[in-house]
């Protein structure tokens, strides 16, 4: 069965620069969730969009933005990137409003910023 | 932690044994699921339990969720080896599009 994808698995990026990374969710989910995960933390929600429009936020930096695009994949772009930016980001997808099927993660873009 | 915490923060079992792992939240909720995580890796959706529901059961698991505490139990019965990983509980609050883990219980099964 088809899973989310992320892209890309792993990302070195230098102080100051930008990354995107995208998710390609599920076919047919609607919705659509970002997390960061820093070194022994627990995932931290940062934004989710349903049916292409942002439908929560978290704990986003301003510098970071995201969309949701007409077939339903999504990118988180982040600029002017620091140092404690490095963390694990998942990104998840699922029906909405979510079944007996929880959330399906994807495996995650590991970050490092130098 | 956005949610609440997990207790305890780390398990340490013989394999064989069972494992409880404890969670709270704060807010109203819709439901309430239990992840798993090898280490840095995804995280594996393992059950979901309604609001209204009390207790549900998925192989080895266990869940119980008791809303006028706000807290749920995951149970993993006869444990081994392989069920070493961290466990999260994370909850869909009412009326939102997010779902909030907990700290996270970081299990280990020895051999």
């Amino acid at each position: 069965a088809a899973g989310v994808i992320q892209s890309p698995r792993h990302l070195i990026k230098e102080k100051r620069e930008t990354a995107t990374l995208k998710c390609y969710p599920i076919p047919r989910h609607d919705t659509v969730y970002w997390y960061q995960q820093g070194p022994g933390q627990d995932p931290q929600f940062l934004i989710s969009f349903y049916e292409k429009m942002q439908s929560d936020k978290g704990s986003i930096p301003d510098r970071f933005s995201a969309q949701q695009f007409s077939d339903y994949h999504s990118e988180l772009n982040m600029s002017s990137l620091e140092l404690g930016d490095s963390a694990l980001y998942f990104c998840a997808s699922s029906l909405a409003p979510v079944s007996g099927y929880g959330y399906t993660f994807g495996s995650g873009t590991r970050l490092t910023v130098v | 932690s956005q949610q609440g915490e997990e207790d305890p923060q780390a398990l340490s079992i013989q394999e064989g044994e069972n494992a409880t792992m404890n969670c709270s939240y704060k807010t109203s909720i819709n439901n309430l699921q239990w992840y798993r995580q090898n280490s840095g890796r995804g995280l594996v959706h393992l059950i979901l339990i309604r609001s209204n529901e009390r207790e549900k059961h998925s192989g080895r698991l266990r869940v119980t969720l008791d809303t006028s505490k706000k807290s749920s139990s995951l149970l993993i019965t006869a444990s081994r080896a392989a069920d070493t990983a961290s466990y999260f509980c994370a909850t869909d609050e009412t009326g939102g599009f997010k779902t909030i883990f907990g700290a996270g219980t970081r299990l280990f099964v020895k051999a």
